[in-house]
């Protein structure tokens, strides 16, 4: 399967600002996801991104495929918004959604 | 709440012994996923059903195996478990066979093994 690698691992955060996680594909993918694992452990589907972008509140992606990555914004942080966000790709003739290590983002108030 | 159902939440066990995780994947949706998520390994896929019928093969140990019944459901059964077994395991489904939409996690079931 591809490689999927995250940036920065972690990230700690005021509340109030913003900061924009990074995920780079070792190849093309034609399905990519972004999630939240919140601190109770569940995965929390953020946005289904292939190409292109999209917004959510105070969350936005943006995927360009033809570069190989996909970055997520998240503007006006909440403690709320603490936990690991995973980016996953599905490429070529994979079956299955390769994840991140992810980035632990800690938000402070 | 994705639709995707699994059971138990939480399982305490010891070496040595077998368990069995449920999923119950979101309606309509004919294909299932297991991943395995431990502290030092992220999310690791372990396998892929659809229809009744393996898909796609991860990481999964011999003495894990897993199935889908008719009616889609699906079992993880874990056997001879050991320390480096506790991890949080998803479950997730599609509709499709191959992966091209959106995959919905259920919340997992957390297997500690003593």
């Amino acid at each position: 399967g591809i490689q999927v690698e995250q940036s920065p691992p972690d990230l700690i955060l005021q509340e109030g600002a913003n900061s924009t996680l990074r995920c780079n594909f070792s190849d093309s993918v034609n399905n990519l996801q972004w999630f939240h694992q919140n601190p109770w452990g569940q995965l929390i589907n953020l946005f289904y991104i292939p190409s292109g972008t999209k917004q959510n509140g105070r969350l936005s992606a943006t995927t360009v495929a033809t570069e190989r990555y996909s970055l997520l914004y998240i503007s006006s942080s909440q403690t709320t918004d603490s936990g690991v966000y995973f980016c996953a790709g599905v490429g070529g003739n994979d079956y299955k959604l390769s994840f991140g290590a992810g980035t632990t983002v800690t938000v402070r108030a | 709440d994705s639709g995707v159902t699994q059971t138990p939440k939480h399982l305490i066990t010891a070496t040595g012994q077998r368990v069995t995780l449920r999923c119950s994947p979101r309606s309509g949706d004919l294909s299932v996923y297991w991943y395995q998520q431990s502290l030092d390994q992220g999310l690791q896929f372990l396998i892929q059903y659809y229809n009744g019928e393996e898909r796609a093969k991860g990481n999964i140990l011999e003495r894990f195996s897993a199935q889908q019944f008719p009616d889609l459901h699906s079992e993880l059964n874990l056997s001879s478990l050991e320390l480096g077994d506790s991890a949080l395991y998803f479950c997730a489904s599609s509709v499709e066979d191959h992966l091209t939409g959106e995959l919905f996690f259920g919340e997992g079931s957390r297997l500690t093994v003593l």
